[in-house]
């Protein structure tokens, strides 16, 4: 699994945008970045995934480098809900030999929201 | 329906005790997931079920018992637990690989 390197925690006021970075440099060739986030008290969430292209979604934007070795998540307007660790997880992901891969969580980014 | 169900949400066990913790889902995912969580760390993958088959078994301890019964359900049984396997215990599911969906945990105290 590609290694990540995000800050220990940022911090951001509400409703200004969020950019959060990961360091991937041993991504392999055909693994896709993914972003999770975990609120307090609560489970892992899906933010957005991309393979090469930049990606958005009704949550955030990923850019993507064109090196692939590193990329932004992008939170637009954030709100006093976005207050949760972020995680950067490279992986490939794919159901292969009938089985399906877990994800490797590195330790995220804890985001701070002030109001 | 598109949540993971888990119980109990709380579970407090002695080192001698046999407990079972399920994990439910009704969104027709074909993978299912047991994944644990130590205080203030990132999940940790334990085991991964592919069409009702263990596919990933990530050395986890054989006082955790994995157990799919059927594609809607996953359980996870606990048999001489130590006071160091106190965390949470996250289930997820997921349709394709890159989204997956995880349910609250259920938070496990052994004495």
């Amino acid at each position: 699994d590609a290694k990540t390197t995000q800050p220990n925690s940022m911090e951001s006021n509400e409703e200004e945008p969020v950019h959060l970075p990961c360091n991937h440099s041993t991504i392999s060739g055909t693994d896709y970045i993914h972003w999770y986030r975990q609120l307090p008290s609560q489970g892992p969430e899906y933010v957005i995934h991309g393979l090469t292209s930049n990606v958005n979604n009704r949550m955030a934007s990923l850019a993507i480098a064109e090196d692939r070795k590193s990329s932004t998540l992008i939170l637009h307007r954030a709100t006093l809900r976005d207050a949760a660790v972020y995680y950067c997880i490279p992986g490939g992901l794919m159901y292969s030999g009938g089985g399906a891969d877990g994800l490797t969580f590195g330790k995220g980014t804890h985001l701070i929201i002030q109001p | 329906d598109t949540e993971v169900t888990q119980t109990p949400k709380h579970l407090v066990m002695g080192m001698t005790n046999k407990k079972s913790l399920k994990c439910e889902q009704h969104m027709g995912h074909r993978a299912m997931y047991w994944y644990k969580q130590k205080a203030k760390k990132p999940p940790e993958l334990m085991f991964v079920y592919s069409y009702e088959k263990l596919s990933i078994n990530e050395s986890v301890p054989s006082r955790f018992s994995p157990e799919c019964p059927n594609s809607s359900l996953l359980n996870l049984h606990l048999h001489a637990l130590q006071p160091e396997d106190s965390a949470l215990y996250l289930c997820a599911s997921s349709l394709e690989p890159h989204e997956q969906f995880f349910g609250p945990g259920t938070r496990l105290t052994v004495l």
